[in-house]
């Protein structure tokens, strides 16, 4: 089956740096990838869905600024965590559709990155 | 606003079915049920999803009322590996580009 990749799977940062999160589709191409942040215990909540090409549409309360978005290609989507600090310390989701498929197939999602910051 | 309604967790048997409920009363006449499930520390994986008939994959079997609002997802023989958190979602009126907005979900445990 189709496969998104993450990367890295886990980061430790210091509080202030900035911390880069990878979103790959392996063996397909995704015009839109979307953001997942998931905190302990909760269900996942979306941050934003990145077009590739334009800008990411954010979802109501996601900082823009904080949360940047760059889809630079059909396979390829990032999403860097500006100035972090320990209230983002979080699991962060990527998932992506086959742009081929119809507008009901399924959504392959990435394996996670859990986000550490001191 | 996930729009649906599912218990906050089961308990089942191994080798046993298991029949997971969801109630999406204000479902739209385009909106599709998806299902997913998320191990733990994992991203979530899809399962099966429909509109209107009932759907079977090699996963689970899904059956949808018929007046749409409410649907189960259902695991013939539940094993170990099937103990996660599952999500019921309507949603995907069409196009490529549309997002899934994830509730609770259902903590599935299944004893040994």
């Amino acid at each position: 089956g189709a496969v998104v990749s993450q990367h890295p799977s886990r980061v430790i940062c210091k509080s202030g740096t900035s911390v880069k999160i990878e979103c790959r589709s392996l063996d397909f191409q995704a015009t839109t990838m979307f953001w997942y942040r998931q905190f302990p215990k909760q269900s996942l909540m979306l941050m934003a869905t990145s077009n590739e090409g334009s800008k990411a549409t954010y979802e109501q309360g996601v900082e823009k600024d904080k949360f940047l978005i760059n889809h630079a290609s059909l396979t390829l989507s990032t999403l860097t965590v500006t100035s972090a600090h320990p209230e983002d310390s979080s699991f962060y989701i990527c998932s992506a559709r086959d742009r081929g498929t119809t507008g009901t197939g399924e959504l392959f999602f990435g394996e996670g990155s859990r986000l550490t910051v001191l | 606003d996930a729009k649906t309604t599912q218990p906050n967790s089961m308990e089942s048997n191994e080798e046993e079915p298991v029949h997971l409920p969801c109630n999406h009363s204000t479902i739209s006449g385009t909106d599709y049920i998806h299902w997913y499930r998320q191990l733990p520390s994992q991203g979530p994986e899809y399962v099966i999803h429909g509109l209107t008939s009932n759907v079977n994959n090699r996963m689970a079997s899904l059956a949808i009322a018929e007046d749409r609002k409410s649907s189960t997802l259902i695991l013939h023989r539940a094993t170990l590996r099937d103990a996660a958190v599952y999500y019921c979602i309507r949603g995907g009126s069409g196009g490529s580009n549309y997002k899934l907005t994830f509730g609770k979900g259902t903590l599935l445990t299944v004893n040994p």
